[in-house]
């Protein structure tokens, strides 16, 4: 079975400019978790879509935003883009619905932000 | 709210030596799930073990076991006989049942283990 896969790997964009990043979630998973990873906050939970639905979000400026696909295909935005953005973008599929299962990592899209 | 402690920043042990990582968290919820992920260089989180909080027993998956206690809240690992290829950044993480999923994990800061051959 595939794993979660990302695209792009990597990223450079300049300030103020916007960026897409998509993920592809395993084969019958439904829940996409979205995860920024920082040298200096460490991982930190963006947000979670479930059969097209956001059911939550951390912590994130409105500039963070995202969209989940009716087949699980998730794409996460990040509008006019700050130096701070700067960071690993990682992707999670799970079977979630109403039970807790374990959460499979994509390998991350690296953003980099001059 | 929820926290995950990870106090070792960083541990540097000799290949073959047993080697634990401590994790302490904080949670209100009565019920909720408990993960380790390995982070190696390559940046991809490799899931572990998942925990529910009304299992306290420990496991063991050949050389990595766990051990749980709901008592002082820990939730620590150990790898036995450890390799060069167990260098790797570990996570602890910890979501709250309630959400169905949806509340994302809490991530403790890391530990980087590094195991010198």
């Amino acid at each position: 079975k595939a794993g979660v896969t990302q695209t792009p790997r990597y990223l450079i964009k300049t300030r103020g400019q916007q960026v897409t990043l998509s993920c592809s979630p395993i084969s019958g998973h439904r829940s996409v978790s979205w995860y920024q990873q920082t040298p200096g906050q460490g991982l930190q939970f963006l947000f979670e879509y479930f059969s097209e639905t956001q059911r939550n979000k951390g912590n994130f400026p409105g500039r963070f935003s995202g969209r989940q696909f009716s087949n699980s295909r998730s794409e996460m935005n990040v509008s006019t883009l700050e130096l701070g953005d700067s960071a690993l973008y990682l992707c999670a599929s799970s079977l979630t619905g109403r039970s807790i299962y374990e959460q499979y990592f994509g390998p991350g899209t690296r953003l980099t932000v001059t | 709210a929820q926290k995950v402690t990870q106090a070792q920043t960083e541990i540097s042990v000799v290949e073959k030596e047993d080697v634990t990582l401590d994790c302490v968290y904080e949670t209100r919820d009565t019920t909720y799930y408990l993960f380790w992920y390995k982070q190696p260089p390559s940046g991809e989180l490799v899931f572990l073990i998942r925990r529910n909080s009304f299992d306290e027993q420990n496991e063991i998956s050949g050389r990595y076991s766990w051990n749980f206690q709901k008592s002082t809240s820990s939730f620590n690992f150990t790898i036995t006989a450890s390799q060069v290829v167990d260098s790797a950044v570990y996570f602890c993480a910890l979501m709250p049942n309630s959400g169905g999923g949806a509340d994302g994990l809490t991530f403790g800061k890391g530990t980087h283990l590094i195991i010198q051959p």
